[in-house]
């Protein structure tokens, strides 16, 4: 079945500063990349996905990028503020949510 | 207000109390699923439903049941709770079942097992 890799677990970035979470998977089968927002205390809610078939979507600050021959997608947040941090997951699955794997999650600080 | 709607937030029971945790969304949502969250390990699959009645085992099933007997609601059981069930434990659903669409997660239930 699909893994997914995450990392950092860990990331204390300045105010303004960019930070950058990568995931790996290892099924090549897989289409769909989610990533999640978790704030303390609170539930995940989905900020940003990406489908295999684009290789870069942005958001305002955030952007997503996915590498299919290296199997790896990144999350890009620029000029972070203190109200980004919150543990960060990334997702992978290939055909419904059923399949669907999670990273193990990454812990952004940004410190004022 | 579109939500999935968990009970109790915080729970906490003894070795082999039979709980139920409710679930319940107004999205008219098909697929419905329930996961747990474990420091270093994400979060992990317990069961899913793709629709009415029908319903599947995730990843970490044991120790655990589901049911489907409406739409809009997907309660979990735990017949004889265990102290390595101590976690923190989501409902989500979304809209389709025949492939990926956003997960809507509940507020959580904090369940402590002693």
């Amino acid at each position: 079945g699909e893994n997914v890799e995450q990392h950092p677990s860990t990331l204390s970035v300045q105010e303004g500063d960019s930070a950058v979470i990568k995931c790996t998977y290892s099924d090549s089968a897989s289409n769909y990349f989610p990533w999640y927002k978790q704030e303390l205390g609170k539930r995940p809610q989905l900020i940003i996905d990406i489908r295999s078939n684009v290789g870069e979507k942005k958001d305002q600050r955030i952007a997503v990028t996915l590498n299919k021959t290296a199997k790896h997608f990144s999350l890009h947040i620029t000029e972070t503020q203190p109200e980004d941090s919150a543990v960060y997951f990334c997702a992978a699955s290939i055909y419904n949510n059923n399949d669907m794997r999670f990273g193990a999650g990454t812990r952004l600080t940004v410190k004022p | 207000e579109a939500q999935v709607t968990q009970n109790p937030r915080y729970l906490i029971t003894v070795t082999g109390k039979k709980l139920t945790v409710t679930c319940s969304q107004n999205m008219n949502h098909e697929y419905m699923s329930w996961y747990r969250q474990d420091p270093g390990l994400g979060l992990r699959q317990i069961y899913y439903s793709m629709n009415v009645e029908v319903t599947d085992k995730g990843d970490v099933p044991e120790g655990y049941k589901v049911s489907r007997k409406e739409k809009r609601n997907f309660p979990l059981i735990l017949e004889s709770p265990s102290p390595n069930q101590t976690s923190l434990y989501f409902c989500a659903s979304s809209l389709y079942r025949g492939h990926n669409s956003p997960l809507h997660f509940g507020n959580g239930t904090r369940l402590t097992v002693t």
